[in-house]
């Protein structure tokens, strides 16, 4: 089935280190995103990509990167300039181009991040 | 980007109808979107509506769309206890990125 896999579920990180969350999707979409879900909030744009190799910076791109060298995969750095990293990361994808450019976002089951 | 506002909670009984506002920011906006969240899941996409409508009706769902005032409502028939969730009302950017509300819980009780 097709859909968007991000891994892992779980994820803890001691301070000053950097971790990577996973983000692949079999949808032959064009455009992938990650977003930030912190309790009581909605979600919050980090980065978005439109296509392979060309990234931009969301609301709050301050501490994370992001490589696009294929496709499907999208993953996302949360490095130890982040201050606050707690939280629940949720990756998307949808179709920019032709009659599919205007097809709702969809989302992967998320990754919860928690420092120790 | 601007706050897409969503009152934070809704309490309905079983059976009765539930209505979810929002109100968002762009009036230049062309799809808006409203999402489910079960607890500890990514977000599930119930229905969208494009700008130049002013309803649409997806079995239990009806969505309705005021572009004079940018507002936004759900409403969801002989609501369940399996509707229990957080709604989001999302609204599409440039560059297909989604502006967010914070979301509504539903709670539906027996």
């Amino acid at each position: 089935d097709g859909g968007i896999t991000q891994s892992p579920k779980y994820l803890f990180r001691k301070e000053g280190q950097n971790v990577t969350l996973s983000c692949e999707q079999n949808l032959n979409h064009d455009a992938m995103y990650w977003y930030r879900q912190d309790p009581g909030q909605g979600l919050r744009l980090i980065y978005y990509s439109q296509i392979v190799n060309d990234f931009q910076k969301g609301d709050i791109a301050e501490g994370y990167s992001v490589s696009r060298e294929k496709k499907e995969s999208f993953p996302l750095t949360v490095t130890s300039a982040q201050k606050n990293p707690t939280a629940f990361y949720l990756c998307a994808s949808s179709v920019t181009t032709g009659e599919g450019r205007n097809q709702p976002q969809h989302f992967g089951d998320g990754t919860r991040l928690s420092i120790l | 980007g601007e706050d897409v506002e969503q009152s934070l909670f809704l309490s309905v009984r079983e059976g009765d109808s539930s209505v979810i506002n929002c109100t968002y920011t762009d009036s230049s906006s062309t799809y808006l979107y409203w999402y489910k969240q079960e607890p500890g899941a990514g977000l599930q996409l119930l229905t969208y509506i494009f700008s130049n409508m002013d309803m649409k009706q997806d079995q239990r769902l009806t969505v309705l769309l005021n572009k004079k005032d940018k507002h936004l409502s759900l409403r969801i028939a002989d609501t369940q206890t399996g509707d229990s969730a957080i709604y989001f009302c999302a609204e599409r950017m440039a560059g297909y990125a989604l502006n967010f509300g914070k979301g509504t819980s539903l709670l539906v009780t027996p």
